[in-house]
């Protein structure tokens, strides 16, 4: 159990256009998710945390008006990079934590590229 | 200011060489301790949770040992499919629900 699925794993889009990533988590409920960002050689970078029902919670530095959380139902949350720039490329990965859990259970990553 | 920090930052090993790798953390109330392993172009992929000193927990070859300041993953008779980025966070009273995350260690195991 605990599968969290992201989509797409990859995508390549024009400079000022939008981009939208799911994350589900598969056989469980989660109440909060997570995006994260990470850069080759670096470690996960968290931009926003994000409970189902109400505002996404953005780490300091992340513009909320730029990457838009939506945490619709306890099994999915998006996550829409607007009007993106070739530097928003980078690798995006989501995680959900079980309700009544600790632990984060992560998804297979969205690689996004931005010409 | 809770912290982590994971050694070494690369370890080389031959097949079948036993060994240990280390994460140090420094936080306001542990509400718990989690290694992930990471494949390069992947996401994490969840190993163990421990909650409190003393916990120990095995998977195949790996085992995640826990004290009150640092954590183990020890990994006994590796095989080249260990190799991979081991990752150890830790979430804390003060983080909220934010996972605290070390640098981690780049294992390759040669055969």
């Amino acid at each position: 159990g605990a599968v969290v699925s992201q989509h797409p794993s990859r995508v390549i889009c024009k400079s000022g256009t939008s981009v939208k990533i799911e994350c589900r988590s598969l056989d469980f409920q989660a109440t909060t998710m997570f995006w994260y960002r990470q850069f080759p050689k670096q470690s996960l970078m968290l931009m926003a945390t994000s409970n189902e029902g109400s505002k996404a919670t953005y780490e300091q530095g992340v513009e909320k008006d730029k990457f838009l959380i939506n945490h619709a139902s306890l099994t999915l949350s998006t996550l829409t990079v607007t009007s993106a720039h070739p530097e928003d490329s980078s690798f995006y990965i989501c995680s959900a934590r079980k309700t009544g859990s600790e632990t984060q259970y992560f998804g297979p990553g969205t690689r996004l590229l931005v010409l | 200011e809770d912290q982590v920090t994971q050694s070494p930052e690369a370890l080389r090993l031959q097949e079948g060489e036993s060994s240990s790798l280390n994460c140090s953390y420094t936080v306001s109330g542990l509400r718990g301790l989690f290694w992930y392993r990471q494949d390069p172009g992947k996401g994490p992929e969840f190993l163990f949770t421990l909650y409190s000193a003393g916990e120990e927990k095995e998977k195949e070859r790996l085992k995640a040992t826990l004290t009150k300041k640092e954590s183990f993953l020890h990994i006994t008779a590796p095989k080249p499919e260990d190799s991979a980025t081991y990752l150890c966070a830790v979430r804390s009273n003060q983080a909220g629900t934010a996972l605290i995350f070390g640098k981690g260690t780049t294992l390759s195991v040669s055969s």
